[in-house]
């Protein structure tokens, strides 16, 4: 199994300013993706963080706002630029592990972030 | 702690009975499916998981239903317990491992005790 260390988990921003969220995984992985959870709402897939590569956008999100880095197999950031009362939401990180089962697609506890 | 599923549609049932939570998706390629339960201010969990060549699978007091001719997904909790209480979301991609999850819309879980 993997164990996902998000940090912060939570945090209050003034709009306009950027967060960096980060994602540590205790083991190498291939593959991770960041998700938003707007409040009452489903998780939405933002991108795949590709190691040593940009990141792949879904559709609705751009690197400007979301930049992504992932230097290596454990680890990568999200940072959420210029933000806005918009953006407050639960911002997950995911891994896949073994790809099925308990440890195939495993969650992070997420980053809580309220902009004001 | 950070409120989860205030919109979402919700089930209550009462303890001891058995659950039945529904979800529909959309892309017919999907290959492989899985339920997370999520409590307030946590992750998604793990419950069970279903690849396409299968209709039916069982877990501790969870079954998964599988209708690929209609793309609908179920989950069936057996007498359902006050730990329950959460939002249900089901998940689905096209090459496990590989490729992303696509989230359901949720169902939050209430159980009346």
């Amino acid at each position: 199994s993997a164990v996902i260390s998000q940090k912060p988990s939570r945090d209050i921003c003034q709009r306009g300013t950027s967060l960096t969220i980060q994602c540590q995984v205790d083991s190498q992985v291939t593959m991770m993706f960041w998700y938003r959870q707007q409040p009452g709402q489903s998780l939405t897939l933002i991108a795949t963080a590709n190691q040593g590569s940009e990141a792949t956008y879904e559709s609705g999100f751009v690197i400007d706002k979301f930049p992504i880095s992932r230097p290596n197999l454990t680890f990568s950031t999200l940072t959420v630029s210029n933000m806005s009362p918009e953006d407050s939401s639960i911002y997950l990180c995911s891994v896949v592990v073994s790809g099925t089962g308990l440890y195939g697609y495993t969650f992070g506890s997420g980053t809580r972030l309220t902009v004001v | 702690g950070e409120s989860v599923g205030l919109h979402l549609p919700t089930l209550s049932v009462q303890e001891g009975d058995n659950s039945i939570i529904n979800c529909a998706y959309s892309n017919s390629a999907s290959d492989y499916f899985i339920w997370y339960k999520q409590e307030s201010g946590k992750g998604p969990q793990f419950i069970i998981d279903i690849r396409s060549n299968m209709d039916k699978r069982q877990g501790q007091r969870v079954t998964v239903l599988l209708n690929k001719t209609v793309k609908h997904l179920s989950l069936q909790i057996a007498a359902t317990q006050p730990g329950d209480s959460a939002v249900y979301f089901c998940a689905e991609t096209p090459n496990s491992g590989n490729t992303p999850l696509v989230f359901g819309k949720g169902t939050r879980l209430s159980v009346i005790a």
